[in-house]
């Protein structure tokens, strides 16, 4: 499957922990974005980056959130200290920069107990 | 501020009838415009994109008509397909490549056998 992974697809963490989500891009792509989706929402976007440099970060947090695009790997989205409010489906998309078109994963459902 | 809107949170139609789903945006330097297919616990789809050059873009069944001087895409599905029942997402981009998407908070389709 050529297709955006992501894992892991759920993920439970107690207000507090470290919750780490990995998106692997469609093969060829070089682009990545993560977005979140709160419930009865669309998709918000987070953070665009490429191999080992944040693009755009306007629609990450402040605090707690952090991205990163290793030159190899997958790339991953790590929030700190979780709190209820980051409770939601995260998705990645991957471009090859080209296009327009982001493709997607099928999403990390995070839930904070 | 919600700069894509789709004001129907969802839609009936009969099998073999035509969906119209609706689109409105507030930002004119938008120039690049997706729908996107989603299905419960799945990444959204990829279905159909147009450029602010043109006014008309077809692909099978689906067809994305922009009015730029409403500021009003519409997607057209014909004929309609029980398969077809999803939840559908506007979104908008910048300026061209790799740019962040905006989402409307998307419109759900039923198609009724």
């Amino acid at each position: 499957n050529a297709g955006v992974m992501q894992n892991p697809r759920h993920l439970v963490r107690r207000r507090g922990q470290e919750a780490r989500l990995r998106c692997s891009p469609m093969k060829g792509h070089s682009h990545v974005y993560w977005y979140r989706q709160l419930p009865e929402e669309g998709l918000k976007f987070m953070v665009y980056l490429q191999k080992e440099n944040i693009i755009d970060e306007s629609g990450m947090p402040k605090e707690r959130f952090s991205a990163e695009f290793p030159k190899e790997g997958p790339s991953i989205l790590r929030i700190q200290q979780v709190v209820r409010g980051d409770s939601a489906a995260y998705f990645c998309a991957s471009s090859d920069g080209q296009f327009n078109e982001q493709y997607f994963g099928p999403g990390t459902r995070l839930t904070v107990t | 501020d919600q700069q894509v809107k789709q004001n129907s949170p969802s839609l009936s139609v009969q099998e073999g009838r035509i969906s119209i789903l609706n689109c409105d945006y507030t930002n004119s330097m938008f120039d690049y415009f997706l729908w996107y297919k989603k299905y419960p616990a799945e990444g959204p789809t990829f279905l159909i994109s147009i450029s602010s050059i043109k006014d008309k873009n077809e692909d099978g069944r689906f067809t994305v008509f922009l009015n730029k001087s409403a500021k009003h895409l519409s997607l057209h599905i014909v004929p309609s397909q029980p398969g077809d029942s999803a939840v559908y997402f506007c979104a908008a981009s910048l300026q061209g490549g790799s740019e962040k998407l905006v989402f409307g908070k998307g419109t759900k389709l039923t198609v009724n056998p």
